[in-house]
């Protein structure tokens, strides 16, 4: 199993751009996450997933927009891209989604607006 | 809401001396869980507690979850330079069934 995958790894965008960061996951799991890590802090959640179809917002939702239409695959879009969200972008996914079920994270995007 | 605050943010240490970070819920937990990052890289989780009190060994690594379910702590003896990381608690909420991550305490080695 390759688990969590994410592209791209890096990415340079201009102020107003949009983009899309792509999250898959080969577990079969159904709770999938956004996170995004600013330097020396902790994990935001943005976004959540508990199926397909299904998704709602976390504690940093505002400028971002996800979809789930399979099982395996959560991508974040970026909108009109803004300096304040240059940061570290961190896919997970959980089998039940429970406060005792382990997050399985991606590799990351990194990602910088300028 | 419910927030989990961790300390210290960063601590540096030479090889060979101990290191504790902290983990701290104003709320009861239902568990916590204790993942390591590494420089560069992506959080990988390393254990859980979910029993008051209890206490749990990997190697030179002790974490321990508080009596009360709200506090948590994790103690590597005689650090390495391959403990070098980010290490980040989170605990599982009670009332929303999700975790919540701490800000994570940076360990830096100096061999």
């Amino acid at each position: 199993n390759a688990g969590v995958t994410q592209t791209p790894k890096f990415r340079i965008l201009k102020i107003g751009q949009s983009m899309t960061l792509q999250c898959t996951q080969d577990m079969n799991h159904n709770y999938m996450y956004w996170y995004r890590q600013d330097p020396g802090m902790g994990l935001k959640l943005i976004y959540y997933s508990v199926g397909a179809g299904i998704t709602d917002k976390g504690e940093v939702p505002n400028g971002y927009n996800v979809s789930r239409s399979t099982t395996e695959d959560f991508p974040l879009r970026l909108e009109l891209a803004a300096p304040s969200q240059t940061s570290v972008y961190f896919c997970a996914s959980s089998y039940s989604g429970g406060n005792t079920d382990t997050q399985y994270f991606g590799p990351g995007t990194r990602l910088t607006v300028l | 809401g419910q927030q989990v605050m961790q300390i210290p943010q960063y601590q540096h240490v030479q090889e060979g001396e101990d290191f504790t970070t902290y983990c701290n819920s104003s709320t009861t937990l239902s568990n916590i869980q204790w993942y390591k990052q590494r420089p560069g890289g992506h959080p990988v989780f390393l254990i859980q507690l979910v029993k008051s009190g209890e206490v749990k060994k990997q190697k030179r690594l002790t974490f321990q979850f508080g009596e009360a379910k709200k506090n948590s702590s994790l103690h590597i003896t005689a650090t390495q330079t391959t403990d070098v990381g980010t290490y980040f608690c989170a605990g599982g909420s009670s009332n929303t069934g999700k975790l919540i991550f701490g800000q994570g305490t940076t360990l830096q080695v100096k061999p």
